[in-house]
């Protein structure tokens, strides 16, 4: 079973920033946070991951609250093309730990 | 220039049949991995080798098997198709626990 919970969808208007929540309170001190997205009919596509601090790239942002329970992923200036199926994962830096991918949230991008 | 890439991207075939999936990747990592994406959407790992040993073994028939010719390859030979054998087959790559990525699938239906 995947460690995390995200909402099922979730709109966001073109061009507005889109915020997606997870939960996972029971992460535990050196797993990562990670997400990936899969858009349709291609396969999942890393976005970015992080620890405790927050961490930001080309793509995307990512805030982890200070207790690790939780984290949002933001799009800043969502697009169209952004349009997929978000998946937050945590998972230990080790050969032997598996990504579990649950459900994920369906982001869709209103024009 | 693809980094991950799977050949065939569509299958067909009957029940019974024996096919292969072939997966090579340009990124010099030394991880590879399959997973399968049922009709429900869940993403599952099936293998991972790393320097062409089987790290993970998921409960997976052993009608399939993994093939790592070298540390760019990692194919899937798959015996006595069965209907429930239908989906789409992902391969990934990454360099040990880092960071995976995928290849654009292979869509697989066995009539």
């Amino acid at each position: 079973d995947a460690k995390t919970t995200q909402p099922t969808s979730m709109d966001c208007a073109e061009g507005r920033a889109a915020n997606l929540p997870c939960n996972h309170s029971t992460i535990s001190g050196n797993e990562y946070v990670y997400w990936y997205r899969q858009i349709h009919s291609q396969g999942p596509q890393y976005i970015i991951h992080g620890l405790k601090n927050n961490e930001t790239n080309e793509m995307a942002s990512l805030i982890i609250t200070e207790d690790r329970k939780s984290s949002t992923l933001i799009l800043p200036h969502a697009t169209l093309r952004d349009t997929a199926v978000y998946y937050c994962i945590a998972k230990h830096m080790n050969r032997d730990d598996k990504i579990i991918f649950g459900k994920g949230t369906r982001l869709h991008i209103l024009p | 220039d693809t980094a991950v890439s799977q050949t065939p991207k569509y299958l067909v075939t009957q029940m019974g049949n024996d096919k292969s999936i072939k997966c090579e990747q340009n990124l010099g990592h030394d991880t590879m991995y399959w997973y399968k994406q049922d009709s429900k959407k869940f993403l599952k790992i099936m293998f991972s080798y790393n320097n062409k040993e089987l790290i993970i073994n998921e409960t997976v028939p052993n009608r399939f098997s993994p093939k790592s010719p070298d540390k760019a390859h990692l194919n899937l030979h798959i015996n006595s198709l069965e209907l429930g054998d239908s989906a789409v087959y992902f391969c990934a790559s990454s360099h040990g626990e880092e960071t995976q990525y995928f290849g654009p699938g292979t869509r697989l239906l066995v009539l």
